[in-house]
């Protein structure tokens, strides 16, 4: 039962445009929800986070929305650049600090 | 960075053989984590600890277990490794203001043949 998923695998866009990516859950009780970026052989770094009650966290080029009567979130990166190509992965807690993650999505962005 | 390692970064290791994967961090924090990381998978929870000598499991804990006898150090055994444990593990620990972000090591890569 994946509770929190990310349906797009991968995502490609242009330096400059606006990368979206966007995350799903199906578990009422998650308040807590999380953008982390992953490199190659390195761990996730977080990146940016919102609680259940706003729906929308602005961290520079990195803002992330949040629809609680659909259960969705997306991250929106703008603009993009190169060195953002990562993997990305969502993450939502129900409190007590246990995190479920999505798959992940693997953004490239080309120059 | 969060003052995180890990030991060993890589290893591979036969089926039946038991495995013990350590998480050492200088941040004196509370919470601390392990996670396995498979494609199509994401990052699932192995078990976690609120404090020394105290833990509990997470999502995927079978043939896993844990001990923490110092607030630094964290560590993961395989009783008898399997080749369905071959996987990334990462250790993670709880930021300081808040145990919902958490801060990952660089990971072991564990192979079972």
């Amino acid at each position: 039962d994946q509770q929190v998923k990310q349906n797009s695998p991968s995502l490609s866009v242009q330096e400059g445009r606006i990368s979206i990516l966007n995350c799903d859950y199906t578990n009422s009780m998650f308040d807590y929800f999380l953008w982390y970026k992953k490199y190659p052989a390195e761990g996730p770094t977080f990146l940016i986070s919102i609680s259940s009650i706003k729906d929308k966290n602005e961290d520079g080029r990195f803002t992330v929305f949040l629809n609680k009567s659909a259960k969705h979130l997306s991250l929106h990166i703008v603009p993009s650049q190169p060195g953002d190509s990562a993997v990305y992965f969502c993450a939502a807690s129900n409190g007590g600090g246990k995190l479920t993650f999505g798959q992940g999505t693997i953004l490239t962005v080309h120059p | 960075d969060a003052g995180i390692t890990q030991s060993p970064r890589h290893k591979v290791t036969e089926t039946g053989t038991p495995v013990t994967l350590r998480c050492h961090q200088t941040e004196n924090h509370r919470y601390m984590y392990w996670y396995r990381q498979d494609p199509g998978h994401g990052l699932r929870l192995i078990h976690y600890s609120y404090g020394v000598k105290d833990t509990d499991k997470g999502e995927v804990s079978d043939g896993y277990s844990v001990s923490r006898s110092k607030t630094e150090d964290f560590l993961l055994t395989l009783e008898s490794a399997t080749s369905s444990q071959t996987s990334v593990y990462f250790c993670a620990i709880s930021a300081r203001d808040s145990h919902y972000e958490q801060y990952f090591g660089p990971g072991t890569r564990l192979t079972v043949t």
